[in-house]
C-alpha cells in the first residue's frame, strides 16, 4: 500500500508553546489529507479536513485558530497545535488519499503529544 | 451520533479460537475499509470491499461487504497472540475528497 509519513511520533511540549506536526505522503500526490485525534481505547475522531492548495475545514468543536492546518503542496500538509495546554496531549494520526481510483486513506504512525 | 457501530466492543479469547466482528450502518457506502491499530501507531488497511455481497480473504481473516452495503463483517479462523489489536471499520461515500467514517473499534485481546 501507499506511504504515508508523519513526524515526530512523540513530542513532549511546555504549556503555551506550538508544535508542528508533518504529514507526508512518500510514494504518491494526497489531493486531500485528514486530520485525526485518538484518546486511550477510542476510536479516531476526525478534526479537519486539508485539500491541496485551499483553506481546510474544520469539524465542529474544533477550533481552527487552535489547530492550524497548511496543505501546501501535493505530498505535505502540517497541523500546528498552537499556544498548547494540557488538554490538548492527545494522539494526532494523519491520513491521504489520492486521486481517481485510490479510495482507501492511509495512515501515518501518528504523534503522540505530551502537553507539561 | 455513531454512524458506524461496531460490536463486540471488546473481546478476549483463546489462541485458536474463531471470532466475528460485526460493522453496522443504516447508510450505504461506496466502500469500506477495515484497519487493525496497535498502540502507538497508526492504522493499517486490511482490506477494502467495494461490491455489495463482495467477499474477500486475507489468510485467516474474511470480510464481507453487506449485499445493501450497509454492513461488514470479519471472521478471524484459529485467532493467534498477534491478532491482538484495535479493528477499525471505516466507510467511504465517495472516491474523493470526504472522509472515511470510523466505526467504533473492537479491542481484541487474543491469549496465548
Amino acid at each position: 500500500g501507499a506511504v504515508v509519513s508523519q513526524h515526530p511520533s512523540r513530542v513532549i511540549c511546555k504549556s503555551g508553546t506550538s508544535v508542528k506536526i508533518e504529514c507526508r505522503s512518500l510514494d504518491f500526490q494526497a489531493t486531500t489529507m485528514f486530520w485525526y485525534r485518538q484518546f486511550p481505547k477510542q476510536s479516531l475522531m476526525l478534526m479537519a479536513t486539508s485539500n491541496e492548495g485551499s483553506k481546510a475545514t474544520y469539524e465542529q468543536g474544533v477550533e481552527k485558530d487552535k489547530f492550524l492546518i497548511n496543505h501546501a503542496s501535493l505530498t505535505l500538509s502540517t497541523l500546528t497545535v498552537t499556544s498548547a495546554h494540557p488538554e490538548d496531549s492527545s494522539f494526532y494520526i494523519c491520513s491521504a488519499r489520492g486521486q481517481g481510483a485510490l479510495i482507501e486513506a492511509f495512515f501515518g504512525q501518528g504523534t503522540r503529544l505530551t502537553v507539561v | 451520533t455513531q454512524l458506524l457501530e461496531q460490536s463486540p466492543q471488546f473481546l478476549s479469547i483463546q489462541e485458536g479460537e474463531n471470532l466475528t466482528v460485526y460493522c453496522n450502518s443504516s447508510s450505504v457506502f461506496s466502500s469500506l475499509q477495515w484497519y487493525r491499530q496497535e498502540p502507538g501507531e497508526g492504522p493499517v488497511l486490511l482490506v477494502t470491499v467495494v461490491t455489495g455481497g463482495e467477499v474477500k480473504k486475507l489468510k485467516r481473516l474474511t470480510f464481507q461487504f453487506g449485499d445493501a452495503r450497509k454492513d461488514s463483517s470479519l471472521h478471524i479462523t484459529a485467532a493467534q497472540p498477534g491478532d491482538t489489536g484495535l479493528y477499525l471499520c471505516a466507510g467511504g461515500k465517495d472516491t474523493g475528497r470526504r472522509a472515511l467514517t470510523f466505526g467504533s473499534g473492537t479491542r481484541l485481546q487474543v491469549q496465548p
